[in-house]
């Protein structure tokens, strides 16, 4: 777990901006995922990448765009389509097929 | 779909009693499950995790037990302590060649002191 960061540790968000979470692993996983938790609720899938410069969307992408030029980086966008976006996001990574996921310590995101 | 149905959704024990929390798979190729524990404000960590080809993993206070022919796993926590008090979730996983968790809605833990 302490080989993954996310940046900032809380993010404000005004109308109509885009704002970028930061996720960077030196662990050298090659999947990484991000998860949008509500409060008091379960986990859900945004988008994964399997390896570099391929992304795939998961449960609820709408409003929401990833990149993953680098393998430790994965940074999501969280964009002005996205009209709920106060959340904690939680990015993970992947060391293997057989491996399971270890998650960073989070970003919370609030909308002034 | 694949989905994965976790109960209850809270649950408060006595210090010193035992708490289990179960969950049901659909996905009969599903071979994959790991728990987790989320304290609050906190990332979740992997507390213990089984694969299919075992029928229970003990790791001190806490074990799982999985029954493929129910497609259902529990978590089996004895002795509480009022650390154990967190939000647990479980997951499974289709297979080795599957990036994705499916994820569990989570039970609220409460160990009483």
């Amino acid at each position: 777990d302490g080989g993954i960061t996310q940046s900032p540790k809380y993010l404000f968000r005004k109308e109509g901006q885009n704002v970028t979470l930061s996720c960077e692993q030196n662990l050298n996983h090659d999947a990484m995922y991000w998860y949008r938790q509500d409060p008091g609720q379960g986990l859900r899938l945004i988008y994964y990448s399997q390896i570099v410069n391929d992304f795939q969307k998961g449960d609820i992408a709408e409003g929401y765009s990833v990149s993953r030029e680098k393998k430790e980086s994965f940074p999501l966008t969280v964009t002005s389509a996205q009209k709920n976006p106060t959340a904690f996001y939680l990015c993970a990574s992947r060391p293997g097929p057989r491996e399971t996921q270890y998650f960073g310590p989070g970003t919370r995101l609030l909308v002034l | 779909g694949e989905n994965v149905e976790q109960h209850p959704s809270t649950l408060s024990v006595q210090e010193g009693d035992s708490a289990v929390i179960k969950c049901t798979y659909s996905d009969s190729a599903s071979n994959y499950f790991p728990w987790y524990k989320q304290e609050l404000g906190k990332r979740p960590q992997l507390i213990i995790d089984i694969r299919s080809n075992v029928g229970e993993k003990k790791d001190q206070r806490i074990a799982v037990t999985l029954n493929k022919t129910a497609k259902h796993f529990s978590l089996h926590i004895t002795e509480t302590q009022p650390e154990d008090s967190a939000v647990y979730f479980c997951a499974a996983r289709r297979g080795d060649s599957s990036y994705k968790l499916i994820f569990g809605s989570g039970t609220r833990l409460l160990v009483r002191p």
